[in-house]
């Protein structure tokens, strides 16, 4: 068990600019989450997949933002046409989607994003 | 939107001292987990009670949860200087769209004087 393993952990970009974020959850979780955390909040839901199906959007999640998770197995987070405003921790948890009243669910180390 | 909402937002006590934290939410759920962030880190699992549970025990945590009020506790006993850090609970909850959904509080941040 390797844990939920995130890509670049850190990564400054330009404004305007696209970044892609990367999961690679824990192997059989089939459940896949993205949240975002700003200095001194909380994780906000982003989005949640069950295998390669997303289930939920967020609507924090504006257009600018897409996830995909193909073969329900690793997921990416991209931003298009970066804002100062997306500057934030990208949080990706997994879990297995075995049991009505749900299970642990998982964090990675996340990815810091900083806009300039 | 923010399910959770925790108390205190800061907590300060003496090594040795136990510390208790606390944690509302709105609506039914299925099961709430606690979890511990160190500053600029990810977030470390400690404990996860289903709502048919009243009381979990793990090493020096004890978590509570109590449905009919719409909440759970956290208590740390005999705290160390390495459990500062900030703890926040999150609840699994069914949606409107028939998904299983997990929001998590703001925080409660821990500072534990050696």
């Amino acid at each position: 068990d390797t844990g939920v393993s995130q890509d670049p952990r850190h990564k400054i970009t330009k404004r305007g600019q696209n970044v892609t974020f990367r999961c690679d959850p824990i192997s059989e979780h089939n459940r896949l989450y993205w949240y975002r955390q700003t200095l001194g909040q909380g994780p906000e839901f982003l989005t949640y997949f069950q295998n390669e199906a997303q289930l939920e959007k967020s609507r924090l999640l504006s257009d600018r933002f897409s996830a995909e998770r193909p073969k329900g197995s690793f997921s990416t987070l991209e931003i298009q046409r970066t804002e100062q405003g997306d500057s934030a921790m990208y949080l990706c948890a997994s879990s297995l989607g075995d049991r009505p009243s749900g299970n642990t669910i998982y964090f990675g180390e996340g990815s810091w994003l900083t806009v300039v | 939107s923010q399910q959770g909402e925790e108390d205190p937002q800061a907590l300060s006590i003496q090594e040795g001292e136990n510390a208790t934290m606390n944690c509302s939410y709105k609506t039914s759920i299925n099961n709430l987990q606690w979890y511990r962030q160190n500053s600029g880190r990810g977030l470390v699992h400690l404990i996860l009670i289903r709502s048919n549970e009243r009381e979990k025990h793990s090493g020096r945590l004890r978590v509570t949860l109590d449905t009919s009020k719409k909440s759970s506790s956290l208590l740390i006993t005999a705290s160390r200087a390495a459990d500062t850090a900030s703890y926040f609970c999150a609840t699994d909850a069914w949606n409107s769209g028939g998904y299983q959904k997990v929001t998590f509080g703001t925080g409660t941040k821990l500072q534990v004087i050696p």
